[in-house]
């Protein structure tokens, strides 16, 4: 079965450098979420799309800035990268913001800064 | 703002033990609750579902309780095995004015041995 695709896998970037992290949903799919995990901490909420409008919002700094395409695939795109913003990014997909369904989560995108 | 606690935070078990992992939450007011196993530096499988309506779900070895209104949630394991040695984490699917985005709240983490 399909499941949530991320790209890349990993990435190196220079401090104050630019990042771009893409996500497919699983097909038929239509809420993204994109969460970032730093070393040794549980996943945190960065933010949510929902038929390609965000649908939610949580502690996601203002150098990020994600969007949802027509085929809702989504990316997630930061700017003046910080030593900080190492960490492992997730997306998960769901079908519709239908709350009792099932999140499920790409491989992870494991960003480090130097 | 709701929290998610695990515990323990580690537990080291011979193989072949039942064991019980806990997870509590400070809201009750919740649609769902996941529980999911992350192997080191790895993404996340999502391991079973529970929606607010039910008790439990069972998957295999695997067997998860959800109690709301005390803000509860146990993942029972039967016969672990070394296999099963990863990180579990729980995370809740918060209600909010009625309509919920589907984010999850996550806790901390178990991190599990088994040894063999």
């Amino acid at each position: 079965a399909a499941g949530v695709i991320q790209s890349p896998r990993h990435l190196i970037k220079e401090k104050r450098e630019t990042a771009t992290l893409k996500c497919y949903p699983i097909p038929r799919h239509d809420t993204v979420y994109w969460y970032q995990q730093g070393p040794g901490q549980d996943p945190q909420f960065l933010i949510s799309f929902y038929e390609k409008m965000q649908s939610d919002k949580g502690s996601i700094p203002d150098r990020f800035s994600a969007q949802q395409f027509s085929d809702y695939h989504s990316e997630l795109n930061m700017s003046s990268l910080e030593l900080g913003d190492s960490a492992l990014y997730f997306c998960a997909s769901s079908l519709d913001m239908a709350v009792n369904t099932e999140a499920f989560f790409g491989q992870g995108t494991r960003l480090t800064v130097v | 703002k709701q929290e998610v606690t695990q515990i323990p935070a580690a537990l080291s078990v011979p193989e072949g033990e039942n064991l019980v992992l806990n997870c509590s939450f400070t809201d009750s007011a919740i649609y769902n609750l996941q529980w999911f196993r992350q192997d080191p530096g790895k993404g996340l499988t999502s391991l079973l579902l529970i929606q607010s309506s039910q008790r439990e779900q069972t998957s295999g070895r695997l067997n998860a309780s959800l109690d709301k209104s005390s803000g509860r949630s146990t993942l029972y394991i039967a016969a672990s095995q070394p296999g099963d040695s990863a990180t579990y984490l729980c995370a809740v699917t918060q209600a909010a004015g009625g309509t919920s985005y589907g984010k999850l709240t996550f806790g901390q983490g178990t991190i599990l041995t088994v040894h063999p």
